[in-house]
């Protein structure tokens, strides 16, 4: 069945230190999002991306960064620069035509220790 | 820009209640619309999406959403709940790019 990975489900990072979410959509879509989650806040944009080797900031990219190289992934970095990293780290895909509302992974827990 | 706002944060519902959870959006032009669902820890679901036409939308799961232009409102509804339908609920506004913006969220519990 079609649908979006993301690895880990649970990801612990120590101060300082870069680390890089995982999300792969095998929907043959054409657009892929990274969202931030925190309690009481919704969904905040990272970053997203309409086509390959393209991709443009959203509304709290500070601190992060992202990659197309193929259609299929999406990875994202949390850099160092990122004061609070600790989140629910959310990936998303859709047709780049629509808008048809997106397609959701499960998840990525990152934990600042 | 747009905008969605759903005004509870958190509703408590009895097993077999109605239940009616509030959005209201801001957009200059006709919105698309969208409802997903969060179980915790997991990714989000949709439930339903409005984009033209009937303004009475059925999705999954029995629920079912009205768009009112006059009051910008996108209020999602299930007549009868059930346990299994514990989670959050997500409201969202699409633009023609068909980037989403989100509401904060409502949680919704349910007591037997």
């Amino acid at each position: 069945d079609g649908g979006i990975t993301q690895s880990p489900k649970y990801l612990f990072r120590k101060e300082g230190q870069n680390v890089t979410l995982s999300c792969e959509q095998n929907l043959n879509h054409d657009a892929m999002y990274w969202y931030r989650q925190d309690p009481g806040q919704g969904l905040r944009l990272i970053y997203y991306s309409q086509i390959v080797n393209d991709f443009q900031k959203g509304d709290i990219a500070e601190g992060y960064s992202v990659s197309r190289e193929k259609k299929e992934s999406f990875p994202l970095t949390v850099t160092s620069a990122q004061k609070n990293p600790t989140a629910f780290y959310l990936c998303a895909s859709s047709m780049r035509t629509g808008p048809y509302g997106y397609t959701f992974g499960s998840g990525t827990r990152l934990t600042v220790v | 820009a747009q905008s969605v706002t759903q005004p509870d944060i958190h509703i408590t519902v009895s097993e077999g209640a109605s239940l009616e959870l509030r959005c209201n959006y801001s957009y200059g032009a006709t919105p698309y619309l969208f409802w997903y669902v969060q179980s915790p820890g997991q990714g989000l679901q949709l439930l339903l999406k409005y984009f033209s036409g009937d303004t009475l939308v059925q999705g999954i799961k029995g629920f079912e959403a009205e768009f009112k232009r006059s009051q910008s409102s996108f209020n999602l509804r299930k007549p009868s709940v059930h346990w299994s339908d514990a989670a959050e609920y997500f409201c969202a506004v699409a633009t023609g790019e068909e980037k989403l913006t989100f509401g904060t969220g409502t949680r919704l519990t349910i007591i037997p």
